[in-house]
């Protein structure tokens, strides 16, 4: 199973929002509706912030939101703040009953 | 208040078999829909999915080391148990292990451990 496509970085101002994309394959994004996007600051574990493609777990802000068009998942964090510095990584379930992470991407806030 | 603890060896050297055991409160494995999987993330690399363990003791594996990894669970004890054979240097990374709640979460790792670190030297 190859690990999906994220971009290795990117960037934004405070206040603005930026979009990570995540693509896959029909035998996992564009199968199943099983998107999840975590994030990970340096030295810490892994926080889930959005689940099932656009569903997000309690207590995380709705500056974050997800969406799906086919084999690519994206994460959108709208009203950048310091404190989304930060690594994200999408994962997908599989048709194998497993699930494949992308290779992360590094936010930058300006 | 969902916790999980992972702990073992720091170290281990080459060819040896690497025991990692994931201490859990705050929920069942018994119960339906609960699973827990191992992940693990080498130095400054990405998240990789290693196996997972259901309430109904079903068990997945990653197709590239299906042959090296056994998981395991003592639902008395609240711990699920992952064994790697024939450990190499590249298996240098932190394992994390981390929860599954069908029923809340989907298909989605929702609580973590803090994760530990192995190193694979000899």
């Amino acid at each position: 199973q190859s690990a999906l496509t994220q971009p290795a970085s990117v960037s934004g101002s405070p206040g603005q929002s930026i979009t990570i994309s995540c693509t896959g394959t029909s035998s996992d994004v564009g199968g199943y509706n099983y998107v999840s996007w975590y994030q990970q600051h340096p030295g810490k574990a892994p926080k889930l912030m959005i689940y099932d493609v656009s569903k997000r777990p309690s207590g995380v802000s709705n500056r974050f939101s997800g969406s799906k068009s086919g084999n690519t998942a994206s994460l959108t964090i709208s009203g950048l703040q310091a404190e989304d510095e930060a690594d994200y990584y999408c994962s997908s379930y599989t048709s194998s009953s497993t699930w494949v992470f992308g290779g992360g991407t590094k936010l930058t806030v300006l | 208040q969902v916790t999980l603890r992972e702990s073992g060896p720091a170290l281990v050297k080459p060819t040896q078999t690497l025991t990692l055991t994931c201490t859990f409160s705050g929920f069942s494995l018994s119960t339906s829909g609960m699973c827990v999987s191992w992940i693990r993330q080498p130095p400054g690399k990405a998240l990789e999915w290693l196996a997972r363990i259901d309430w109904d003791d079903d068990k997945y594996y990653s197709t590239s080391l299906k042959t090296r990894l056994t998981i395991s669970k003592d639902t008395s004890k609240n711990q699920v148990v992952l064994t790697m054979t024939n450990m190499d240097p590249v298996d240098t990374a932190t394992y994390y292990c981390a929860r599954i709640n069908y029923y809340d979460s989907s298909r989605a790792f929702d609580i973590w451990g803090q994760g530990t670190m192995v190193t694979v030297s000899s």
